[in-house]
């Protein structure tokens, strides 16, 4: 089965950039995406088609991506950023896995 | 207005049925594929599967698929996620969300549903 793989935690402090990688176990690596996850809320999708920031989306919320591997850049951590974030991505038989998530904590 | 709003918590006993909806409007219904997402207590989202409206093609999460079911109503523009067995393991919160299949992300989704199932 197609695997994503992310760090479980990344820690900054506020005013720091936060990076979180997500590796893909074979290829093809589809179009990735990035979701914030807050506690009882639902996801938010913050990136598509690994660079793309839907509206509404602040700027310093951006996404890479080199080979089988995909980064979720947050350029000037906010208190407010501290959240689950799950990259996703598709195994080319429609199947779209997501990773197991990294927990972003702002110190 | 992307719209998806989602039947209300439910509680069961395991081996009961269960079928959960997830109303959607202001776009095109057939036109944007339909996935069904599950978020265990204390553990990350999952992915359980998809269904396009316009031929009910379904994919299902190759680790979970045979448990549940994924359909829809074109006619009220519903997606429904369905157990004719449920087990205590099912005890999570569900989320719908559509999905831009260019570029396969879920770009709006509902308020996820909280399933409960307990003896």
């Amino acid at each position: 089965s197609y695997e994503l793989t992310q760090p479980p935690s990344v820690s900054v402090s506020p005013g720091q950039t936060a990076r979180i990688t997500c590796s893909a176990d074979a290829l093809p690596k589809q179009y990735a995406s990035w979701y914030q996850k807050k506690p009882g809320q639902a996801p938010v999708l913050v990136i598509y088609k690994d660079n793309e920031r839907p509206s509404g989306i602040p700027e310093r919320f951006s996404g890479s991506s080199s080979g089988t591997t995909v980064t979720l850049t947050i350029s000037g951590v906010q208190a407010e950023d501290e959240a689950d974030y799950y990259c996703q991505s598709g195994d080319g038989s429609g199947i779209y896995p997501f990773g197991g998530g990294t927990k972003l904590t702002v110190l | 207005d992307v719209q998806l709003v989602q039947s209300g918590a439910e509680a069961k006993k395991p081996g009961e049925s269960l079928k959960i909806s997830c109303k959607t409007s202001g776009y095109s219904f057939s036109n944007y594929w339909i996935g069904w997402v599950r978020q265990m207590p204390g553990k990350g989202l999952e992915w359980m599967g998809l269904i396009f409206p316009g031929d009910s093609f379904s994919p299902y999460s190759p680790s979970l698929q045979g448990h549940f079911t994924i359909s829809v109503d074109k006619s009220i523009t519903t997606a429904y996620l369905q157990w004719s067995s449920l087990k205590a393991s099912d005890t999570a919160m569900y989320y719908c969300a559509r999905q831009n299949h260019s570029w396969g992300a879920f770009d709006s989704w509902g308020q996820g549903t909280l399933v409960t199932v307990s003896s």
